[in-house]
Formats: structure tokens, sequence, C-alpha cells
């Protein structure tokens, strides 16, 4: 089983559309939760982290669900500019301090005009 | 706003040859990582480093690669005998002693071997 797993897409939604992405992860005592932004041939962007209570960031919305290992991202009013990989990235725990992030594979968004 | 950055940001070699690949962390950052992503392929981790050390690597990470930070700004990373499958983008990432773990990462540098 992948450490975690999101659904590749692609999605190809119009300019407005609110568009869900979904993530799981098999490791049940992970302890951090990230959504990044990669756009093509560039370096991965930290969206925003994700809290079991939820946070929201203007348009986006992230929620974690520990309990079935379940991470989410929603994007309201989608802009041309969202167009990127998603990525879902989890820091496991692990013996050592420096947490590496394990990454998923990745959700493709394209908005369309 | 301060940001990590990597040099070169496109290296070619022949196989066999020796690559180091440079970054400059987030000045007031204290761990520093390495990380690869294959084309079309997630990103991986390869190594991280604290205090001076390696602190944690992964399977990736044998023993044809090394990490220094051979002053106070540098961190690089070599590759000592490419192989075509080293073939990637390499990305630096940094972050401060926070509890988010929030990682910062720098443009990469693609790496070319023939």
């Amino acid at each position: 089983r992948k450490e975690v797993e999101q659904d590749p897409g692609p999605f190809n939604v119009p300019e407005g559309a609110t568009v869900a992405f979904n993530c799981t992860y098999s490791n049940s005592a992970s302890q951090s939760f990230f959504w990044y932004r990669q756009d093509c041939r560039k370096e991965p962007k930290l969206l925003m982290s994700v809290y079991s209570s939820g946070n929201e960031d203007g348009r986006f919305t992230a929620q974690l669900n520990r309990a079935s290992q379940y991470i989410s991202l929603l994007i309201r009013d989608s802009k041309l500019s969202d167009s990127a990989t998603y990525l879902c990235v989890v820091n496991l725990v692990s013996s050592g301090s420096a947490r590496q992030l394990t990454f998923g594979s990745g959700t493709q968004l394209t908005v369309l005009p | 706003e301060p940001e990590v950055t990597q040099t070169p940001s496109h290296q070619v070699t022949q196989m066999g040859q020796e690559v180091i690949l440079r970054c400059v962390p987030i000045s007031n950052h204290l761990y520093f990582y390495w990380y690869r992503q294959i084309l079309g392929q997630k990103v991986e981790f390869l190594v991280s480093f604290y205090n001076n050390e390696i602190s944690e690597k992964s399977e990736i990470f044998d023993d044809q690669f090394s990490v220094e930070r051979p002053d106070g700004s540098n961190f690089t990373l070599k590759i000592r005998s490419t192989k075509l499958e080293d073939s990637a983008m390499y990305f630096c990432a940094s972050r401060t002693e926070t509890s988010d773990y929030e990682q910062y990462f720098g443009p990469g540098t693609r790496l070319t071997v023939t």
C-alpha cells in the first residue's frame, strides 16, 4: 500500500468551478499534513498546512480526518492560475527529529477558460 | 521574502563522473534536506541534515551520495559516480525548528546523466 495516495486526475474544470481533491495516508502515527502545489518542472510550493479543526485560506479549504486517515483540499471559484499539480504531503514519525516529508504522486488540475 | 537558492539550474554530466549540487538554505533555518524527482514521478526524500550531521537518509541515499555543509551558508549534495538513473530534479529544502515542520524548497537542479 502506498504511504500517501492521491487520485492522479487529471481534473479539467471551467473557471469559477469548485473542485475537491482527496488523499489518504497509511501511517496512523503521522503528525503533520500539508498541501503543496507544483507547477510544471518547478519546485513544490507550500499551499497550506492541514489541521484537524480544518483551515481556510481565501478560496482554499483543507480538512483532516485522522480517524479515516484522509485529507482533503477544496478550491472554490477556481482561477486559470490554479492550474498545477497538487501534492498531498505527510510528515511521518521517524526515529530522528528531522521529519522528512512523504509526498503523494499529485493530482493534476487544469482550469479552462 | 527569503528563499532557498540552488546552483546550477541544469547540470549535464557523463556517466561515471562526480557532480556536486549546491544549495543555500534560508539563513535562520536549521534543518536541511535533499529530495529528488525523476521525470513524471513523485518527489522522494533522500537525506536530512541537522547540527552538522546526517539525521536520516532513505534507501536511495547509498554510498555514492554524500552531503556537506562546508561553511555557514552552503549545503551540498555530491554524487561520486553518476549513473543514468540518477537523472532527475534535485530539490534542496530547509526549515526552522518549529512544530509545524513546514519545509521550503529551492528551485531545483536538473541533473542529466548521459
